[in-house]
């Protein structure tokens, strides 16, 4: 089974709709992210939640909005999609502790047009 | 803040020859360090990381990393390199204390070569 599943791997989708992007992680970690990598490859984090709770968020736009249900799942929703949304989207998730290895998923490459 | 910087975004060698890409960072205390490696049209791949001890640490795929303080580096090396190798690689660093959060570098491209 994979550590880190995010769905879906792929999206195309039209400026000014709104979308989600599912994650799940079944390694027992109690922090989760989301990571952003722009079309130089550029890997820069967005959100990080501990055990629900949000603990880091780095100067995203208002229109993503994550939501973690439980320490498993954290879901990016985006409203209002615009062409410069369009990258690949990591989900990741470590242990607690500071320092201990990030696991990421596939990612989800989102295109906007 | 810590940074990270790779100073060569693309590297080519031959099949065979030996690997380094290189991996500066600035951070004020000794740092958590990581070398990912990501094939096209996947994720990321943890290759190895540093976080105390030994400054020269094996990872998977035969690569290796040596962590010099008096350098802030973390180069990446692989004696010899096979096709599949051909990826991007990122550096990245970990502070400590915080809440985990890895800052990336811009990420070398290598191409192997037959």
């Amino acid at each position: 089974d994979t550590a880190v599943s995010q769905t879906p791997k792929y999206l195309v989708t039209q400026m000014g709709n709104d979308k989600s992007i599912k994650c799940e992680q079944n390694l027992g970690h109690d922090t989760m992210y989301w990571y952003k990598q722009d079309s130089k490859k550029f890997l820069k984090i967005m959100f990080s939640y501990n055990n629900k709770e949000l603990i880091i968020n780095e100067t995203v736009p208002n229109r993503f909005s994550p939501k973690s249900p439980d320490k498993a799942h954290l879901n990016l929703h985006i409203n209002s999609l615009e062409l410069g949304d369009s990258a690949v989207y990591f989900c990741a998730s470590s242990p607690r502790e500071a320092g201990n290895t990030i696991y990421f998923g596939e990612g989800s490459w989102l295109t906007v047009v | 803040a810590q940074s990270v910087t790779q100073p060569d975004i693309h590297i080519t060698v031959s099949e065979g020859a030996s690997l380094e890409l290189r991996c500066n960072y600035s951070y004020g205390a000794t740092p958590y360090l990581f070398w990912y490696v990501q094939s096209p049209g996947q994720g990321l791949q943890l290759l190895l990381k540093y976080f105390s001890g030994d400054t020269l640490v094996q990872g998977i795929k035969g690569f290796e990393a040596e962590f010099k303080r008096s350098q802030s580096s973390f180069n990446l090396r692989k004696p010899s390199v096979h096709w599949s190798d051909a990826a991007e690689y990122f550096c990245a660093v970990g502070a400590v204390g915080t809440a985990s959060k890895l800052t990336f570098g811009t990420g070398t491209r290598l191409q192997v070569t037959l």
